[in-house]
């Protein structure tokens, strides 16, 4: 009964480095969200998977982020030339099915920190 | 559009005491709304949703909320505090209207409790 898990759980990188981010979601959910929350703020969307339909990219800051997902499984969050404003916990979400009242199960997050 | 503006970042309490965290959203729909806690270091557990039924939603560890259309309101309440209550709260709101989608998060609250 493994929950949504997120590799690496810390990341230190240098300024201009690329940087890629997993999330596995628990089996069986088709939607699948990123968010950036940095020091002290709320979540902040970046990106939306639901099944075979188009993502969902309205939130990602800049086109140096990217997204996959594999299907309804893995996700990889890509940051390209990595900025220091990009330092912050990369959460990852999954839930069970379409509906907006639908709970959404977290990641611990990953800490991306940019030196 | 939807937003959600959380009253008071920093909220300390003695154990035993009354516990209340203010939450008012914006939404041009029917609204979904969430409450999830973080503990540090750790993603975001539920607490509590309102899916438009009734408006006094009970969650877990004894906390309750109340959706009231009229403030646009969705303030989340327990009775007596508990040590182990210490963490960061976040509400969020969702378009009814939608299949799944982005959730749009508060700032967050951080729950201080005193011996």
């Amino acid at each position: 009964g493994a929950g949504v898990s997120q590799s690496p759980s810390n990341k230190v990188t240098e300024k201009g480095k690329d940087v890629e981010l997993r999330c596995d979601p628990i089996s069986g959910h088709t939607a699948l969200y990123w968010y950036r929350q940095r020091l002290g703020q709320g979540l902040e969307f970046l990106i939306y998977f639901q099944g075979n339909s188009a993502p969902d990219k309205s939130g990602l800051p800049s086109d140096r982020f990217s997204a996959e997902r594999t299907g309804e499984s893995v996700s990889t969050l890509t940051i390209q030339r990595t900025q220091q404003e990009d330092s912050a916990v990369y959460l990852c979400a999954s839930s069970p099915g379409t509906a907006g009242n639908n709970e959404q199960f977290f990641g611990p997050g990953t800490r991306l920190t940019v030196l | 559009a939807q937003s959600v503006t959380q009253l008071g970042s920093h909220v300390s309490v003695s154990e035993g005491a009354l516990v209340l965290l203010r939450c008012n959203y914006s939404s041009s729909v029917p609204p979904y709304l969430f409450w999830y806690v973080q503990y540090p270091n750790q993603g975001l557990q539920l607490l509590l949703k309102y899916t438009s039924a009734a408006t006094l939603v009970k969650g877990i560890n004894g906390f309750e909320a109340e959706f009231k259309k009229s403030e646009t309101s969705f303030h989340l309440t327990k009775p007596s505090a508990h040590m182990s209550d210490a963490a960061e709260y976040f509400c969020a709101v969702r378009p009814s209207n939608t299949n799944a989608g982005k959730s749009t998060f508060g700032d967050g609250t951080t729950l201080t409790v005193k011996p």
